[in-house]
């Protein structure tokens, strides 16, 4: 069982540099997040998303981009790295209609230099 | 914004004993959720909790949502070795789409 895949699990990018994170589920879940985690602050949430086509934003969301054209993915794009940038990206995902009962991916650790 | 104030930061145990931490909140929650971290790992659920005074358990773990529903505790029982990692909480006053997070608790287990 897969559950919730996101890749790279590390990166390193030069300020100015744009990547995509990507964010694979298979459990035909219709709401997707994607939370950074930075140490001693908890998980915040960036962007998530409630079906295909439906994006909406979190509590950080300045820098971030979000697409959802299919149920199964969603990238996470960052268009122009800064420094501040540098934590631990979540990717989760949810089944139950909003319960917060959420799936979480490995991560992914971002460094911007 | 709203805020999670969990505590402690941090504990220090002996295998065996038992552990309990708590999350406290500035306004109304009508879900808590507690959730593990294992190092290298994204958070995994361990207790979901929706409506005041619940209590709720899981092996060796227990949760109840306070009664204010402005706070929420979970107490291990017996710890063993496994159970280091970090928890946290979260709960959400409107849509379960926006959950809040507290800092963590991280578990050490003293050798």
């Amino acid at each position: 069982n897969a559950g919730v895949t996101q890749t790279p699990k590390f990166q390193v990018l030069k300020t100015g540099q744009s990547m995509t994170l990507q964010c694979a589920q298979d459990m035909n879940h219709e709401y997707m997040s994607w939370y950074r985690q930075d140490p001693g602050m908890g998980l915040r949430l960036i962007h998530y998303s409630v079906g295909a086509g439906i994006t909406d934003q979190g509590e950080v969301p300045n820098g971030y981009n979000v697409s959802r054209s299919t149920t199964e993915d969603f990238p996470l794009r960052l268009l122009s790295a800064a420094p501040s940038q540098t934590s631990v990206y979540f990717c989760a995902s949810n089944g139950q209609g909003g319960t917060g009962e959420l799936f979480f991916g490995e991560g992914s650790r971002l460094t911007v230099l | 914004g709203q805020q999670l104030n969990q505590s402690p930061q941090s504990m220090f145990i002996q295998e065996g004993e038992d552990v309990s931490m708590n999350c406290t909140s500035s306004s109304i929650f009508n879900t808590w959720l507690w959730y593990k971290q294992d190092p290298g790992e994204g958070p995994v659920l361990l207790i979901a909790l929706y409506k005041a005074g619940e209590l709720t358990s899981n092996g060796r773990l227990t949760a109840q949502f306070g009664i204010t529903r402005k706070d929420s505790f979970l107490n291990i029982s017996a710890s063993i070795p496994s159970d280091v990692g970090i928890y946290f909480c979260a709960g959400s006053a409107e849509s379960n789409y926006q959950l809040i997070w507290g800092a963590g608790t991280k578990l050490i287990i003293k050798p």
